[in-house]
């Protein structure tokens, strides 16, 4: 199956700071999803993005699907941007076919005041 | 327009028994996905129901099944409950598959 890699695993900002995160898979497919899990668990969507750049105020995203990877960029960050950021693809799309996202291990990140 | 609903949000149950999860999916969408999340990893595919039907299972014993409704409501059935069985229930729903939007989980733990 696809293999997801998320990086870097942990990430420690002020707030205020910019930063990047990656996310590399095996595979050639059909969504790609960035998520932010709060602290109760909810997955909250950020990003559909399966190719191409989107933004959405301090976020955005870019996904190169013929080189397999995707970047979430955070800026001016604040404390509420803290928990942990999933990566999620899969190669579903339309009528019966197959919606399986697969996930990676996430990166935690942490913004102080 | 009602987002996704999961209930109950938490639940414990004892090794042996069986437990049922209920998710309303999201107007409009035909699809739920449901997924198991471990402490500090991320969500792992169960299965998924397109039209009443399962379309698609992951890596989970037959002990692990479900329905979908003709209102495209879901439940998650656990048989013979284990200790590993003790995770936060995710589920998501979608049209066709696609973007998915995932409830806020119920959280099982399994004594």
């Amino acid at each position: 199956g696809i293999q997801v890699e998320q990086s870097p695993p942990d990430l420690i900002l002020q707030e205020g700071a910019n930063s990047t995160l990656r996310c590399n898979f095996s595979d050639s497919v059909n969504n790609l999803q960035w998520f932010h899990q709060n602290p109760w668990g909810q997955l909250i969507n950020l990003f559909y993005i399966p190719s191409g750049t989107k933004q959405n105020g301090r976020l955005s995203a870019t996904t190169v699907a013929t080189e397999r990877y995707s970047l979430l960029y955070i800026s001016s960050s604040q404390t509420t941007d803290s928990g942990v950021y999933f990566c999620a693809v899969g190669g579903g799309a339309g009528g019966t076919s197959y919606g399986k996202l697969t996930f990676g291990q996430g990166t935690i990140l942490t913004v102080h005041p | 327009e009602t987002g996704v609903t999961q209930s109950p949000t938490h639940l414990i149950k004892t090794r042996g028994q069986q437990v049922t999860l209920r998710c309303s999916s999201q107007s409009g969408h035909n699809t739920v996905s449901w997924y198991q999340q471990a402490l500090g990893q991320g969500p792992q595919f169960i299965f998924q129901y397109y039209r009443e039907e399962e379309n698609g299972r992951g890596n989970f014993p037959p002990r692990f099944s479900g329905l979908q409704f003709p209102n495209y409501s879901s439940e998650l059935n656990v048989n013979a409950l284990e200790l590993d069985d003790s995770a936060l229930y995710l589920c998501a729903s979608s049209i066709d598959g696609n973007e998915q939007f995932f409830g806020p989980g119920t959280r099982l733990t399994v004594l």
